[in-house]
């Protein structure tokens, strides 16, 4: 079974740019995260889907960035317009079920590493 | 507000060494509790996880940790050290009963083992 993949794994950008980063969950799992971390910093989460739907972006940081996930399957994370403080890593993990039995076993991509210049 | 603390940046043990990596945690009520280590060139894999009962839980690859609430503390051991065990290690706790995928996390701790 193939685990959450996440790409492009490494993406350079000038201030200013747009850049697109995509997550393939594990097949049927409706909840999908998204989360980030800055360098020496800690993960942080940005939002999370259930299934198509948003059901908390508390941590996005602002409104450049933009979070879809059509279908239910995929989803994207869209940084317009990129300024340096976006720099960092990444991360999107996926989840078959919420409640207490699969609580906080997340299955996390390998991450997505973004420098903006 | 809710917080994690991991209070060592960088660890070096001994291969066969026993290991002790240290958590301290915030949180109003009973916390959901994880460790989580990402290896080089891999995404974060959940080593084990503390919901209630026995405050002592085992996980994946040898690993356990205990739960201390007087202490606000979770710390993961490990009785002898693996060169495969060079990783970083990052404590979370779970934030709201209803939606547990939403974790803190801990700064990490980058895990170093010596030949």
């Amino acid at each position: 079974e193939a685990g959450v993949t996440q790409f492009p794994s490494h993406s350079v950008i000038e201030k200013g740019q747009t850049v697109t980063l995509r997550c393939d969950p594990i097949s049927g799992h409706d909840n999908l995260y998204w989360y980030r971390r800055v360098m020496g910093k800690e993960i942080k989460f940005l939002l999370h889907f259930v299934k198509e739907s948003k059901q908390d972006e508390s941590g996005m940081p602002n409104n450049r960035f933009l979070a879809e996930r059509t279908g239910g399957t995929y989803s994207t994370l869209k940084v317009q317009p990129a300024e340096l403080e976006d720099s960092g890593v990444y991360f999107c993990a996926s989840s078959q079920v919420s409640g207490r039995a699969s609580a906080g076993e997340l299955f996390f991509g390998e991450g997505s590493r973004l420098t903006v210049l | 507000a809710q917080s994690v603390t991991q209070p060592d940046i960088h660890i070096t043990v001994s291969e066969g060494a026993s290991l002790e990596l240290r958590c301290n945690y915030s949180y109003g009520a009973t916390p959901y509790l994880f460790w989580y280590v990402q290896s080089p060139g891999q995404g974060l894999q959940l080593l084990l996880k503390y919901f209630s009962g026995d405050t002592l839980v085992q996980g994946i690859k040898g690993f356990e940790a205990e739960f201390k609430r007087s202490q606000s503390s979770f710390n993961l051991r490990k009785p002898s050290v693996h060169w495969s065990d060079a990783a970083e290690y990052f404590c979370a706790v779970g934030h709201g009963s209803s939606n547990t995928g939403k974790l803190i996390f801990g700064q990490g701790t980058t895990l170093q083992v010596k030949p």
